[in-house]
């Protein structure tokens, strides 16, 4: 089936300093992926920071970056000088419209802390 | 303002408890989720519900049901919890099934004990 396999854990980068958090995904080759990345501020809901539903195509949203690699099967996050108020959990996630129905899958989700 | 609520947001059961998580939304959207997400796990989808009345299981629906008797409300039940069952659950929703935003509430950590 479809599955997404992220950076675990935690990461830790100093204010200022760049970041990449990895993403690849297994997909089906009957459907049509679409990549997400989700962020969970503390005591928040998670809400969309980029999606890219085109093979090739780079998001972005608040200086994050992504770029949808399909020959290497990867969305990885980046960004060039995190902030503080970055600190959160970062989900890159999968829909695969046509193969896995219409349902979002997750990765375990990344631990951004940002020192100050 | 566009938003998904859960309710409540912190929950302490005992085992063989009934447990009644809602969740309301203000979007008028069709579709909503229950996920539920564990330690070293991404979420997990337990039940979509494409309408009032029309729900469907998702990966995990062992051990859980579902009510959706209004667009704005969509109900996550369990029947005599189970410790295994402690979990943070996700409620979310999204106006159609397919290149939509879905909008996820805060959250509700359940315990069982």
């Amino acid at each position: 089936g479809d599955s997404v396999t992220q950076t675990e854990g935690q990461v830790t980068v100093s204010e200022s300093k760049s970041l990449i958090i990895n993403c690849t995904y297994s997909a089906t080759s009957i459907g049509y992926p679409n990549l997400f990345w989700y962020v969970r501020y503390p005591g928040e809901g998670l809400q969309l920071l980029l999606k890219v539903i085109t093979a090739g195509q780079k998001g972005s949203s608040r200086g994050f970056e992504a770029t949808y690699n399909k020959e290497a099967t990867s969305f990885h996050l980046q960004k060039a000088s995190v902030q503080e108020s970055d600190s959160a959990v970062y989900y890159c996630a999968l829909a695969n419209y046509g193969s896995s129905g219409n349902k979002l899958i997750f990765g375990i989700g990344t631990l951004l802390s940002v020192k100050p | 303002d566009m938003k998904v609520t859960q309710m409540p947001r912190y929950l302490i059961k005992r085992m063989g408890e009934n447990v009644l998580l809602e969740c309301g939304q203000d979007m008028s959207h069709e579709t909503m989720y229950w996920y539920r997400q564990d330690p070293g796990l991404g979420l997990q989808l337990i039940y979509i519900s494409y309408d009032v009345d029309s729900n469907s299981e998702g990966d995990i629906p062992k051990g859980y049901r579902v009510s959706r008797k209004k667009r704005e409300h969509f109900s996550l039940i369990l029947d005599s919890a189970k410790t295994n069952q402690t979990s943070v659950y996700f409620c979310a929703s999204s106006l159609g099934t397919q290149n939509t935003e879905v909008f996820f509430g805060k959250g509700t950590r359940l315990t069982v004990v």
